[in-house]
């Protein structure tokens, strides 16, 4: 079955860190750029991270560069979002997503196919 | 960063109209936009890409076009499941971003 399951959401404390994260089956999980996307409750969709089929490439949206950090596991099919320094502002569901297409080169990981069901980050004290 | 500005942010309608939505890129981005459907509380899904081309599996009612730094997804004959909310996505350049939706209501 091909799907993304997202686990490790909670409520944390203000200036508190958090590990996500995504199990994949179903599909070449190496071959596929990766994302996480989040929604603030009652908001519309925000780009978070990106990382490359490979691992050696990572990319991240400006509001969380420096404190959050994206990785993947191959072997296990699984990717990662460790979010450090989380302020109220980070309160949100947090989705995995696979990039479309299979040719890094061709740009098609930018479309997200492929989505989990989410998990919620409360930060609240 | 590259701004989508999508419009309107909610539509009135009935099953079996079309509807029309529209999303304008700050700057040129080329055919390099999506659209996905969310309904409430699920994930969004994949309905478009390279503003024309339709995902598999989704149906023919759902079309995308652009003309320049504007782009249009349309919904002939409007069915029951299709109300929900729509974005848009650029994804020309870093930082991917995304439209501010379109919730399609049942009028």
């Amino acid at each position: 079955q091909v799907q993304l399951v997202e686990s490790g959401g909670g409520v944390v404390q203000p200036g508190g860190s958090l590990t996500l994260s995504c199990a994949a089956s179903g599909f070449t999980f190496s071959n596929s750029g990766m994302h996480w996307v989040r929604q603030a409750p009652g908001k519309g969709l925000a780009w978070v991270a990106l990382i490359r089929y490979d691992g050696t490439n990572k990319f991240y949206a400006d509001s969380v560069k420096g404190r959050f950090a994206i990785s993947r596991d191959n072997t296990n099919n699984t990717l990662y979002l460790q979010m450090d320094s989380l302020s109220a502002d980070d309160t949100a569901i947090y989705y995995c997503a696979k990039g479309a297409g299979t040719n890094w080169y061709d740009g098609e990981w930018a479309y997200l196919d492929l989505w989990g069901r989410g998990t919620r980050v409360t930060v609240s004290s | 960063d590259i701004q989508v500005t999508q419009s309107p942010a909610s539509v009135s309608a009935s099953v079996g109209d079309r509807v029309t939505i529209t999303c304008r890129a700050s700057q040129d981005i080329s055919s390099w936009l999506a659209w996905y459907q969310q309904e409430p509380g699920k994930a969004p899904k994949l309905l478009i890409f390279g503003a024309s081309r339709l995902q598999g599996g989704v149906p023919s009612r759902f079309s995308g076009s652009r003309s320049g730094t504007d782009f249009t997804l349309t919904i002939n004959n409007l069915q029951p499941e299709d109300f929900a909310t729509y974005y848009c996505q650029q994804a020309n350049s870093f930082p991917l971003t995304f439209g501010g939706g379109t919730k399609v209501e049942i009028k």
